[in-house]
């Protein structure tokens, strides 16, 4: 199995900041990654796909890079509505797995 | 509007079984990938299942893997995952999110709101 590792599990961060959450694949994805946003009580939302691609409607200040083992998601000016946690996934072979996630909170 | 509606959860003693329901609407259902997706309480999420457009391919999660059945009836625009011999550990909000129209296109999207499995004595 392809284990997804996130880091940080927490950030706090200010609205107006940049910030930046990385994902490493223990071995090659190739670009078969993608990046969820996950509020309190609500279901995932599709940010990213295949690596660096914004899903429509998905605000321009979210974008992905990386490929092979070494992912990032960047939000480029955090607003308010970003304060939520961050999933990695990959879609490279089964089992799907998640990263663990990482908590964008307030500072 | 794509939307996905889950159905089925409540309370199960362990050892009990369950069967969960994802009505879909606003999309061709019989042209796309299905999957089922938990997250117990505070944890990360946990993929447990796809199932192919056609229902020919199947995949599990070893964590289900002979507990679980996966099947969709397309002509009623729905999927369902078949819950054997529920164990406290499978307590979690369950998912159905959408793959893909075409192969290679796996990317969960939309989700529906989920549905809570609680496996209790």
């Amino acid at each position: 199995d392809i284990q997804m590792t996130q880091s940080p599990s927490s950030v706090s961060a200010s609205v107006g900041d940049r910030v930046t959450i990385t994902c490493r694949a223990s071995q090659g994805i190739s670009t078969w990654l993608a990046w969820y946003q996950q509020k309190p009580g609500k279901a995932p939302n599709l940010l990213i796909y295949a690596a660096s691609s914004l899903q429509s409607g998905v605000p321009s200040r979210f974008s992905g890079s990386g490929s092979g083992t070494d992912f990032t998601l960047t939000i480029s000016s955090l607003q308010p509505e970003d304060f939520a946690t961050y999933y990695c996934r990959q879609a490279y072979t089964f089992p799907l797995d998640f990263g663990g996630g990482t908590k964008v909170e307030i500072k | 509007e794509v939307q996905l509606v889950e159905s089925g959860g409540g309370l199960v003693q362990p050892g009990g079984s369950l069967r969960l329901s994802c009505a879909a609407s606003g999309f061709t259902f019989s042209t796309y990938e299905m999957n089922w997706v938990r997250q117990a309480p505070g944890k990360r999420l946990e993929w447990v299942s796809y199932m192919s457009s056609s229902g020919s391919n199947k995949h599990y999660a070893d964590s289900v893997k002979g507990r679980f059945t996966i099947s969709r009836d397309n002509a009623k625009n729905s999927l369902y995952l078949q819950m054997n011999s529920l164990r406290v550990e499978d307590t979690a909000v369950y998912y159905c999110a959408r793959g893909g129209a075409v192969a290679a296109s796996n990317w969960f999207d939309p989700w529906g709101q989920g549905t809570l499995v609680t496996v209790s004595s």
